[in-house]
């Protein structure tokens, strides 16, 4: 069965602080991990990995993929208080669903 | 710019009761997906298709029935409600490229609570 882990389920920080959330995968026939920001609504899209190594960069946030140890992570630096949701790691296979994590919730206080 | 579109966004339902959660998508995806998402549980996968007349399982599937008789709607059939179906549904849709991944856009959600 394929299975997404988030680490951790939640965490608090304060405004210009840097995070970093971390998601561990079992896909079968792993084919791309991605990363979601939630808040009130549905799911935002943010990156696409599919190739190790290679460091993929919007503004502040930031993410990684270890197709050998089998994770990711989210950087996220000089953190805003609009950076607070919770930001959902999903895994795809050849079949092409995805296996979601439970998600981290990220709360940044001024 | 429409993207994935689901309707009601909100409703109660009583116990036994059937509703259908509409989904329609102007993007021309191929795949289409219907996942509930429960608090501190991330998101489940209930029922996909991968293309017009094509439908199958996916994690929680009890308790739902979907068709896909179009390539732009996808509707979720609940029959016979429980307390257990309250959630919030998630209709998404995705363009299978056939390489290496693929993205999938959500819609708004649809709140739904059985008393």
């Amino acid at each position: 069965e394929d299975k997404v882990v988030q680490s951790p389920l939640s965490l608090v920080v304060h405004e210009g602080d840097t995070v970093t959330l971390n998601c561990s995968y079992e896909v079968t026939n792993f084919r791309s991990l991605l990363w979601y920001k939630q808040e009130k609504k549905a799911p935002t899209f943010l990156f696409m990995l599919t190739s190790s190594g290679i460091e993929k960069k919007s503004g502040r946030l930031s993410s990684i993929l270890d197709k050998k140890e089998l994770f990711s992570i989210l950087n996220i630096t000089a953190t805003q208080t609009g950076d607070s949701a919770v930001y959902l790691c999903a895994a795809g296979g050849s079949n092409y669903k995805l296996t979601f994590g439970k998600g981290t919730l990220l709360t940044v206080n001024p | 710019n429409a993207g994935v579109t689901q309707t009601p966004k909100f409703h109660i339902l009583k116990i036994g009761q059937s509703m259908t959660l509409q989904c329609t998508q102007d993007m021309n995806h191929n795949y289409m997906y219907w996942y509930r998402q429960d608090p501190g549980m991330g998101l489940k996968l209930i029922y996909y298709s991968v293309g017009a007349g094509i439908t199958d399982k996916g994690e929680v599937p009890n308790g739902y029935n979907v068709s896909r008789s179009t390539t732009e709607d996808f509707p979720l059939r609940l029959e016979l409600a429980a307390p257990s179906q309250t959630s919030v549904y998630f209709c998404a849709s995705s363009l299978n490229t056939g390489t290496s991944g693929n993205t999938i856009y959500f819609g708004e959600g649809s709140w739904l609570t059985v008393v």
